[in-house]
């Protein structure tokens, strides 16, 4: 079936560490996003990629680094210097401007 | 700026009672698309309806409908006759010209369907 697949669904961290969210989509679609969602709260957009090898920050990047090395792949890492990382993370992709996104199930990270 | 706003944090009414959830969006641009998407507790977003600027024919689909009005920046979602799978967040989203491919939510609306 077509779609978005993240993992792993349920994440623990330990302070200090990286981790890494891995997002893949087998829509064939150029765009792909990384969204943040807290309890309560709407999605706050972290980074999204319009093209392979291409990729912008959203409105709170600090903390986090992605890479674009595949059009299929989009992983997030969430660095030691993200203060507050436990959040529940959604990955989205899209065909083009003005197109629904599609998204995938969710990451739910907890530092521990 | 792009904008997109859901004074509505929670509603709360009886299974079979209608239920508007209001969003209201801003934007310089001419042409831009809306969106609502429905957020059950598993937590993946689900994609309802899509609208652009040009199209201002509201759209029904079984219990749900949408009315959008350019005149008032507002793209409101009506549920008739609800039911407890209704209940979920939902989310209003706007991507504009400007605005690349960057796609704006608002906060969202937590509904709630009582039995």
């Amino acid at each position: 079936d077509g779609g978005i697949t993240q993992s792993p669904k349920y994440l623990f961290r330990k302070e200090g560490q990286n981790v890494t969210l891995s997002c893949e989509q087998n829509l064939n679609h150029d765009a792909m996003y990384w969204y943040r969602q807290d309890p309560g709260q709407g999605l706050r957009l972290i980074y999204y990629s319009q093209i392979v090898n291409d990729f912008q920050k959203g409105d709170i990047a600090e903390g986090y680094s992605v890479s674009r090395e595949k059009k299929e792949s989009f992983p997030l890492t969430v660095t030691s210097a993200q203060k507050n990382p436990t959040a529940f993370y959604l990955c989205a992709s899209k065909s083009t401007d003005y197109t629904e996104a599609f998204f995938g199930q969710g990451t739910r990270l907890t530092v521990v | 700026a792009q904008k997109v706003t859901q004074a509505q944090t929670e509603i709360s009414v009886v299974e079979k009672e209608d239920v508007t959830l209001d969003c209201v969006y801003e934007t310089r641009d001419t042409t831009y698309y809306l969106f609502w998407y429905k957020q059950p507790p598993s937590g993946e977003l689900v994609f309802l309806i899509r609208r652009n600027s040009f199209d201002e024919q509201n759209e029904i689909s079984g219990r749900y409908s949408w009315n959008f009005q350019k005149s008032t920046s507002s793209f409101n979602f009506t549920i008739t006759a609800s039911q407890v799978v209704d209940s979920a967040v939902y989310f209003c989203a706007l991507n504009s010209y400007s605005s690349a491919s960057k796609i704006i939510f608002g906060s969202g609306t937590r509904l709630s369907i009582r039995p």
